[in-house]
């Protein structure tokens, strides 16, 4: 069975700074992994994606997360956060064989201030 | 546009009822999920399908029962067993049951009276 650690519950940064939002995950099989962005009273929007490939995966809004196997990490970063970007983001896994149940962490809510 | 509508936006449930809860999505996405949100706890699966008339459980099933008659359609019932059932409760859908995201609904909020 595969679990998810999201290291910090709330993070706060100043506008412009960068940030890094940390993911850790346990599997004994090989997984995907994924970075979802939940809005206030929203559901969940897929930010980025590790399938296989380059491990550095980069989404449209200036994100980044960079799969390391051998610290079974997939941090998210971005070098500049906007006010728009408060929201909870979750780190996410699944099994690369077998059903795509997706096995979540607790969340980390990102609070941007001006 | 397509997407996953989840109705209604705000549920309320006295003691003892049974409560349901639409999920409709015209992707054309042959698996659906229902997930539950608490606060600090992330999302925890209930129940999953991936074809029409078939449903597995997921990691917390007890209180809940699901169908699923048509392909666009997984509605969730939370019945009187659920003994704690005030979350936020997401569907979700995805192309097949491997190897795809998955796209989420704006959710349902429900609340006991």
């Amino acid at each position: 069975a595969q679990s998810v650690t999201q290291l910090d519950s709330q993070v706060p940064v100043f506008e412009e700074a960068p940030v890094e939002l940390r993911c850790n995950y346990s599997s004994s099989v090989s997984v995907y992994l994924f970075w979802y962005v939940q809005y206030p009273n929203q559901g969940l929007q897929l930010l980025l994606k590790y399938l296989s490939g380059s491990t550095l995966v980069e989404s449209i809004n200036g994100f980044e997360a960079e799969f390391n196997k051998s610290q079974t990490s997939f941090h998210l970063r971005k070098p500049s956060v906007h006010i728009s970007d408060t929201a909870e983001y979750f780190c996410a896994v699944s099994e690369v064989q077998g059903a795509q149940k997706l096995v979540f962490g607790q969340g980390t809510r990102l609070t941007i201030n001006p | 546009d397509g997407g996953i509508t989840q109705s209604p936006k705000y549920l309320f449930r006295k003691e003892g009822q049974n409560v349901t809860l639409s999920c409709e999505q015209n992707l054309n996405h042959d698996a659906m999920y229902w997930y539950r949100q608490d606060p600090g706890q992330g999302l925890r699966l209930i129940y999953y399908s991936q074809i029409v008339n078939d449903f597995q459980k997921g990691d917390i099933a007890e209180g809940y029962s699901v169908s699923r008659e048509k392909k666009e359609s997984f509605p969730l019932t939370v019945t009187s067993a659920q003994k704690n059932p005030t979350a936020f409760y997401l569907c979700a859908s995805s192309i097949g049951i491997h190897n795809q995201p998955q796209h989420f609904g704006d959710g349902t909020r429900l609340s006991i009276l």
